[in-house]
């Protein structure tokens, strides 16, 4: 089934530098999402790109889309060990059921103090 | 509001068993869908509803049912548990699903922790 890819799988960085995650996918989409989950919870929203959008950001979280190279970078900026968390993104695809997401395998950030 | 409420939290079944993991959310969201998680495996979605009355299976709906009879609940059946249904499991809902595409991310439920001996 299409699914997204997250690149790298594990990103270890200090407290105060950026990380930056990728994630390419297969087919057309309608929006990308992306998630962050803390070790043993839910997945919390983050951030949701359109199609026809290339850039979005919510506060120290900038995402990019790329539609013609089917990929979608999330930045974390000055980052805090209060980001360590496992990142996924997740994409609606085109002509898909309503609302379908297909979720990629996920980035492990550890940000250390 | 609570969210999205997942009961049990944590379930230790035997092979051949079944049970219902509960959801229920309280946003009046017309989509609701159940993922599981396996190491290495990211979320794989196994059953999704559009609203009450209506449901559909997703990319791995075998050994599961559900339905839908309000808009609050999602119950999701496990028929006869097998090891291989230990995982961890999450409902999701949604709304604000306009000309096909979502408009709103998902809130995702605290997940049941399945162990299936």
């Amino acid at each position: 089934s299409q699914q997204g890819e997250e690149d790298p799988q594990a990103l270890s960085i200090q407290e105060g530098e950026n990380a930056t995650m990728n994630c390419s996918y297969k087919t057309s989409i309608n929006n990308l999402q992306w998630y962050r989950q803390n070790s043993g919870r839910g997945l919390v929203h983050l951030i949701l790109i359109r199609s026809n959008e290339r850039e979005k950001h919510s506060g120290r979280l900038r995402v990019t889309l790329d539609t013609s190279k089917k990929s979608s970078s999330l930045l974390i900026t000055a980052s805090r060990a209060a980001d360590t968390a496992s990142y996924f993104c997740a994409t609606g695809y085109y002509g898909g059921s309503q609302g379908n997401l297909i979720f990629g395998k996920g980035t492990k950030l550890s940000v250390k103090p | 509001n609570a969210g999205v409420t997942q009961t049990p939290k944590f379930q230790v079944l035997k092979t051949g068993q079944s049970m219902t993991l509960q959801c229920a959310q309280d946003m009046n969201h017309e989509y609701m869908s159940w993922y599981r998680q396996d190491p290495g495996m990211g979320l794989r979605l196994i059953h999704y509803s559009v609203g009450a009355g209506i449901t559909d299976q997703g990319e791995v709906p075998n050994g599961y049912n559900v339905s839908r009879s309000t808009t609050e609940d999602f119950p999701l059946r496990l028929l006869s548990a097998a090891p291989s249904q230990t995982s961890v499991y999450f409902c999701a809902s949604s709304t604000s699903i306009l000309e096909g595409q979502l408009t709103r991310g998902y809130t995702f439920g605290s997940g049941t922790r399945l162990t299936v001996v």
